[in-house]
């Protein structure tokens, strides 16, 4: 177990529709980061909270926003969803310091149909 | 910009055997490198990473990783690998320059290891 919570596990939505997925970091971690992974495209890096301050984005749709609370939990949001949002979306958390590894939560698995 | 390569995207080996998982990065600076493992339906878990110091890694899991900077390569190596060893393997880097407070990472596809047993 990393420490890194994520909600919901499995989400199943329809397309045009809006969702919300939760993370919560390990106690302690100031940076948080979300990844898509699919099979076509692989682990894809979203975007980079630090301390409720957006820090690095990556390939990270328009239709896709995030935001890091004062209590360091983030949530990533995707609107307007097409069938190739389809996948597995990964919350990872680090402490910001000079360790640099980043620990992963399980993963919401988000099917669009 | 930083990029990693998994040259192989699955690797057999017999229960018992050693076992090496490639992958090459390419940095403008100097690298911090990384190996996560996946397990099906499971999240990333971290392995080993190299930031400075000894060319060999030790990591969880009896695993270990070889940096060598002319080849800019870290193979991931284990002696003797065990059936609970197949999984999805991934390289990822992070660039030494990476601006401050941004510890994106860069993932290689991915490997997938099969030990027969």
């Amino acid at each position: 177990d990393s420490g890194v919570t994520q909600t919901p596990k499995h989400l199943i939505t329809a397309t045009g529709q809006r969702v919300t997925l939760r993370c919560s970091p390990r106690s302690g971690d100031l940076s948080v980061y979300w990844y898509q992974q699919s099979l076509d495209q692989g682990l894809q890096f979203l975007i980079q909270y630090y301390n409720g301050e957006e820090r690095a984005k990556g390939n990270i749709l328009e239709r896709f926003s995030a935001q890091q609370f004062p209590d360091l939990h983030s949530e990533l949001n995707l609107s307007s969803l097409e069938l190739g949002d389809s996948a597995l979306y990964f919350c990872a958390s680090s402490s910001g310091t000079a360790t640099y590894e980043q620990y992963f939560g399980p993963g919401t698995r988000l099917t669009v149909t | 910009a930083q990029s990693v390569a998994q040259p192989e995207d699955q690797v057999n080996v017999a229960e018992g055997n050693p076992l090496t998982v490639k992958c090459t990065y390419s940095v403008s600076g100097n690298p911090y490198l990384f190996w996560y493992v996946q397990y099906p339906n499971r999240g990333l878990q971290f392995l080993l990473k190299y930031i400075t110091g000894d060319n060999l890694v030790k990591g969880s899991y009896g695993f270990e990783a070889e940096f060598n900077k002319s080849q800019t390569s870290f193979h991931l190596k284990k002696p003797s690998a065990l059936v609970s060893d197949s999984a999805l393997y991934f390289c990822a880097v992070r660039d030494f320059y990476s601006g401050a407070g941004s510890y994106q990472l860069t993932f290689g596809k991915g490997t997938k290891l099969s030990v027969i047993p």
